[in-house]
């Protein structure tokens, strides 16, 4: 069984730049949340995505959006990048009927200079 | 509006000895209740979980936690700690809302282990 993974590991962005960052779920995982962890702090919940559409989401902009593809994988992508942005951006999967159990992968280190 | 407060930010502690690391949640429904461990530049391993039934539960790597309702409590605990629990742990609870859930974490508790 194939567990959470993400890509890239980690990331050098300027201020103003667009960022996509990727998310494959656990094998029979179909539910895909994003969070970001800022340095010291504790993950952030960005939003969820199940059958292909946003189903909640937290108090982040609309300068953060997501995709999720038929296969389950998943995108989080941030516009008009600020230096607050620089985190560890974590993606979590869970199936429909077990999503109070939520899997998370090693994440991706974002930095905006 | 559920939270979750981890009442210690760093904890150290000699290798081979007892640990508690303390948290507490608010919350007006019922509540599930998660601890994760994060080791350095890594991301988030379930530890254990309470969603019901017994309120002591027993997770990976020896540690356990009681859930106490009256106190509104869930503290991680381990009867004697080696050098490679050191790491980050989070405190979490879940929230249900409009057919979606989130985890809402603590600010997390540093457990560093000496020998």
């Amino acid at each position: 069984e194939t567990g959470v993974t993400q890509s890239p590991t980690h990331l050098i962005k300027t201020r103003g730049q667009q960022v996509t960052l990727r998310c494959s779920s656990q094998s029979g995982h179909n539910t895909v949340s994003w969070y970001q962890q800022a340095l010291g702090q504790g993950p952030q919940f960005i939003f969820q995505y199940y059958r292909e559409e946003e189903n909640g989401r937290g108090n982040f902009p609309p300068r953060f959006s997501g995709l999720q593809f038929p296969n389950y994988s998943s995108e989080l992508n941030v516009n008009a990048l600020e230096l607050d942005d620089s985190a560890l951006y974590l993606c979590a999967s869970s199936t429909r009927q077990g999503q109070e159990t939520q899997y998370f992968g090693p994440g991706t280190r974002l930095l905006v200079l | 509006a559920q939270s979750v407060t981890q009442l210690d930010s760093q904890v150290p502690v000699f290798e081979e000895a007892p640990v508690e690391l303390r948290c507490n949640y608010s919350s007006s429904v019922s509540v599930y209740l998660f601890w994760y461990v994060q080791y350095p530049n890594q991301g988030l391993q379930l530890l254990l979980k309470y969603l019901s039934g017994s309120t002591l539960v027993k997770g990976i790597n020896g540690f356990e936690a009681e859930f106490n309702k009256s106190q509104t409590s869930f503290h991680l605990r381990k009867p004697s700690v080696h050098i490679s629990d050191t790491a980050e742990y989070f405190c979490a609870v879940i929230l249900f809302s409009g057919g979606y859930n989130k985890l809402i974490f603590g600010a997390g508790t540093r457990l560093a282990v000496h020998p």
